[in-house]
């Protein structure tokens, strides 16, 4: 089945630029989407269709996307940015049935 | 402003089922369709599969295809979700969400999760 391929943590120190990847097969021919969640909370859409920001999301989030492999970044990380990332898309072959990453745990300090 | 609000948590013995409930309101309930997404404790989001509360069509993971059934009811503006043989695995937080726009758009507003706990 379907995979999207996330590094399981990263580290930054406040004011830093975290950059977080997810790679997978099927990128190049879908959207990739990102999700922020923080303990015990439900999940906040922070990136839709590669680079656009819903209202509301800080402008410190971006994202890109080239070939099999789409990025989040934060610049200026704060300590509140602290929580898991989570990219998202659909499988182009399967009829886009969506998947989620297995998700990245941002520590800022 | 758009609210999902879930049933109540759930206790079942494997080989069970359990159907979740979700009553959308502040919206259009037909224009967005309806994701469900699970989450096992410490364990990543799952997609499980989504329904276009419009005309009924469905999408299910391959991993729950056959065991799980979502379902909607218009009158109602509520959709539900039931799985099927149940196991101890699928202890899990099971969210709805509301897609980001028409059907296909990924989930966007989600409600509070029902935690469901497979034990004997």
């Amino acid at each position: 089945s379907y995979e999207l391929t996330q590094p399981s943590s990263v580290s930054v120190s406040p004011g830093q630029t975290a950059r977080i990847t997810c790679s997978g097969d099927a990128l190049p021919r879908t959207y990739t989407y990102w999700y922020q969640q923080k303990s015990g909370q439900a999940p906040v859409l922070v990136i839709y269709e590669d680079n656009k920001r819903p209202s509301g999301i800080p402008e410190r989030f971006s994202g890109s996307s080239s070939g099999t492999m789409a990025t989040l970044t934060i610049s200026g990380a704060q300590v509140e940015d602290e929580a898991h990332y989570y990219c998202y898309s659909t499988d182009s072959s399967d009829n886009h049935r969506g998947v989620f990453g297995g998700g990245t745990r941002l520590t800022v300090l | 402003q758009v609210q999902l609000v879930q049933s109540g948590a759930e206790v079942k013995k494997p080989g069970a089922s359990v159907k979740v409930s979700c009553k959308a309101s502040g919206y259009t309930f037909t224009t967005y369709a309806m994701h469900w997404v699970r989450q096992a404790p410490g364990q990543r989001l799952e997609w499980m599969g989504w329904i276009d509360t419009g005309n009924g069509n469905t999408k299910y993971s391959r991993k729950f295809q056959g065991r799980v059934t979502i379902t909607r009811d218009k009158s109602a503006t509520t959709a539900h979700m039931e799985l099927n043989s149940l196991r101890s695995e699928d202890t899990a937080v099971y969210y709805c969400a509301r897609s980001f726009y028409g059907s296909g758009s990924p989930p966007y507003s989600w409600g509070q999760g029902t935690l469901v706990t497979v034990s004997s």
